[in-house]
């Protein structure tokens, strides 16, 4: 596609419930990111993947996050257990490699009630 | 550890006057410097960069110098436009060459009022 494709844009979550959120990144690009971003925040980092290895998950903020990229193309964040805290908006990145420019989705804004 | 502070909107200002907009940062070793723009319904957008001190990134009439002796990048312009009403974001890359691992600040609202 012409860009950094993420769905759903918006998901509504009960406290509990498990979800699974969809990146598809610019065809090609090797480099895939994950960023969180909470109401009047900047985006924090997630994880980071270099085709289907998840080389840096040093942001992930705890046991529930969980993220994947099996064929080196698309990659899906999981969140098991939402709490009230996980709200917020979840931003997809991916760029030719780790040295090139990101391409940033528009994100999916998660609202856990 | 490395951090990017950047001043709190939100802005406003009339249509041709100048923008500033203040970033500095706390990082180890040599990071590059980025700002990013966020339209509204739009996704972060890679405004300009600069990869050394010293180097100025420019785009879209906008600039901004890397300052290693103030640790500052702040983003300038000299006649804004309503068009440029968006959020903008200081980031930093703490890691060597790095563009995709970013620290960012907590973004800056501008609103232009023609």
């Amino acid at each position: 596609g012409a860009g950094v494709s993420q769905s759903p844009r918006y998901k509504v979550a009960k406290r509990g419930q498990d979800v699974a959120l969809r990146c598809d990144p610019i065809s090609g690009h090797v480099s895939l990111f994950w960023y969180q971003q909470a109401l009047g925040q900047g985006p924090e980092f997630l994880t980071y993947f270099q085709n289907e290895a998840q080389l840096d998950k040093s942001g992930l903020p705890s046991d529930r996050f969980f993220a994947e990229r099996p064929e080196g193309s698309v990659s899906t964040l999981k969140i098991q257990r939402t709490q009230q805290e996980d709200s917020a908006v979840y931003l997809c990145a991916s760029s030719q490699t780790r040295e090139t420019e990101a391409f940033f989705g528009q994100g999916t804004r998660l609202t856990v009630v | 550890g490395n951090s990017v502070t950047q001043m709190e909107g939100p802005v406003t200002l009339s249509e041709e006057a100048f923008l500033t907009i203040n970033c500095t940062y706390t990082a180890t070793g040599y990071p590059s410097l980025f700002w990013y723009v966020q339209y509204p319904g739009e996704g972060l957008q890679l405004l300009l960069k600069a990869t050394k001190a010293d180097d100025k990134g420019s785009n879209k009439g906008f600039e901004a110098t890397y300052r290693k002796e103030t640790t500052s990048f702040h983003l300038e312009k000299g006649s804004v436009q309503v068009s440029d009403s968006a959020v903008y974001f200081c980031a930093l890359s703490d890691l060597r060459g790095s563009q995709g691992n970013l620290i960012f600040g907590k973004g800056t609202k501008l609103s232009v009022k023609p």
